[in-house]
This record gives structure tokens, C-alpha cells and sequence, in this order.
């Protein structure tokens, strides 16, 4: 059974920069893997903020940013703002479909 | 407006059936993979299944394979997943996504006695 792994939580200062970070079971992330990024927030649908690795939405704040590091996936938040407290998921394509990491908590504190 | 409005969820019990439905709107509806994605209370996401543009291709999670069935009517724009003998843990919000980049508000699907 295949599982892609995020770090359960993570905090950050207002203005401060994390990196989050996804990893599959099966070897290292690549391209290929079409990473897509998510961040949700209580009671809400999730709102992707990352395609096809780095490719950002219309609607994706600048400070976000997608990348391939060391094997994994990775989200950048640079200059992160109180709003960005929230979960965030990844999502990886596989030969027989999709699968999401467990999530992000990310705290701004 | 793109939009997904996803209806049909409601209380079942084990063993029982439930159809979902996804009604779409401001986009062509026939032109894009579409998908099931659930989320457990107080868990995380699950993809469930998708269905390719002209529903020539189908791919679900083992959990829920020979259980649950996605299919399309192009036609109607809209998106369904039907399913069977459902288990206590297939409760969760049910929301159907286009290529992941629109997403509905969910349908809320119970299974208990």
C-alpha cells in the first residue's frame, strides 16, 4: 500500500518562511508524480494552491511556491500571515490513481 | 460561475446504498477528468475514485473497489457515485473535484444503525 507523508505539524512565526514537505512510499518524488498542493481550513472545502509540481492558480498568493527538494515535494511559504494557519495536503498520481498525504497543521504563532 | 454542487448524502445504514450526484456548471463539463475525493470526520483527504473525460477509464481506491461505481452523463454535466454495501468507515464528506482545481462543497454521507 502505497503512503505519501507530510510532517504532522509544523509552526512558524508571522512573516517567517517554512517549507512543507511531502514523500512517497515508493522512492523518490518526481515530476511525474504531478504534486498538487491544498490548504483547508476548518469547515471548509479545500482550495488547491499548487499544480503539475510549481504551477500556481490565479488565486494562489505569491508567497506560496512549489518545488522538488531532496526526494520530496515541497510548499514554500515565504513571509507567511496570520490568515495562513490552516492544514495543507498533498496529492501524488501513481499508475492506479491518486493518493493524499495526511496533512500539514501549520500554526502561525 | 464554475461551480460543483454535490447532493444525495444523507443517513444509511450498513450494508445499505447511496447514489451521489454532482451537478456542474460554467465549464465544459465533457472536456475534463473528474473525481471523488472523501474526508472521515476529524480526518484527512481520501481520494476515492475518478472517471476519465469521455468515461472510457475508471480508477478507485482498494478500499472501495467492487463497492462504489463513478460514472458521468455528459450530457446532464453531471457526475455520480454510486454505493454499495457500505461500512461504518465510509462516513465522510463526499466532494466531487474537476481536474482538482474546482471543488463543491461536499455532501455529508453517514452509515450507521
Amino acid at each position: 500500500q502505497t503512503v505519501v507523508t507530510q510532517e504532522p505539524s509544523l509552526t512558524v512565526s508571522p512573516g517567517g518562511t517554512v517549507t512543507l514537505t511531502c514523500a512517497s512510499s515508493t522512492g523518490a518524488v518526481t515530476s511525474g508524480f504531478h504534486p498538487n498542493w491544498f490548504q483547508q481550513k476548518p469547515g471548509q472545502a479545500p482550495k488547491p494552491l499548487i499544480y503539475h509540481t510549481n504551477n500556481k492558480y490565479s488565486w494562489t498568493p505569491a508567497r506560496f511556491s512549489g518545488s522538488l527538494l531532496g526526494g520530496k515535494a515541497a510548499l514554500t511559504m515565504s513571509g507567511v500571515q496570520p490568515e495562513d494557519e490552516a492544514e495543507y495536503y498533498c496529492l501524488l498520481h501513481y499508475d492506479v490513481g491518486w493518493v493524499f498525504g495526511g496533512g500539514t497543521k501549520l500554526t502561525v504563532l | 460561475e464554475v461551480q460543483l454542487v454535490e447532493s444525495g448524502g444523507g443517513l444509511v445504514q450498513p450494508g445499505g446504498s447511496l447514489r451521489l450526484s454532482c451537478a456542474a456548471s460554467g465549464f465544459t463539463f465533457s472536456s475534463y477528468w473528474m473525481s471523488w475525493v472523501r474526508q472521515a470526520p476529524g480526518k484527512g483527504l481520501e481520494w476515492v475514485a475518478n472517471i476519465k473525460e469521455d468515461g472510457t477509464a475508471k480508477y478507485y481506491v482498494d478500499s472501495v473497489k467492487g463497492r462504489f461505481t463513478i460514472s458521468r452523463d455528459n450530457a446532464k454535466n453531471s457526475l455520480y457515485l454510486q454505493m454499495n454495501s457500505l461500512r461504518a468507515e465510509d462516513t465522510a464528506v463526499y466532494y466531487c473535484a474537476k481536474d482538482f482545481d474546482i471543488w463543491g462543497q461536499g455532501t455529508m454521507v453517514t452509515v450507521s444503525s
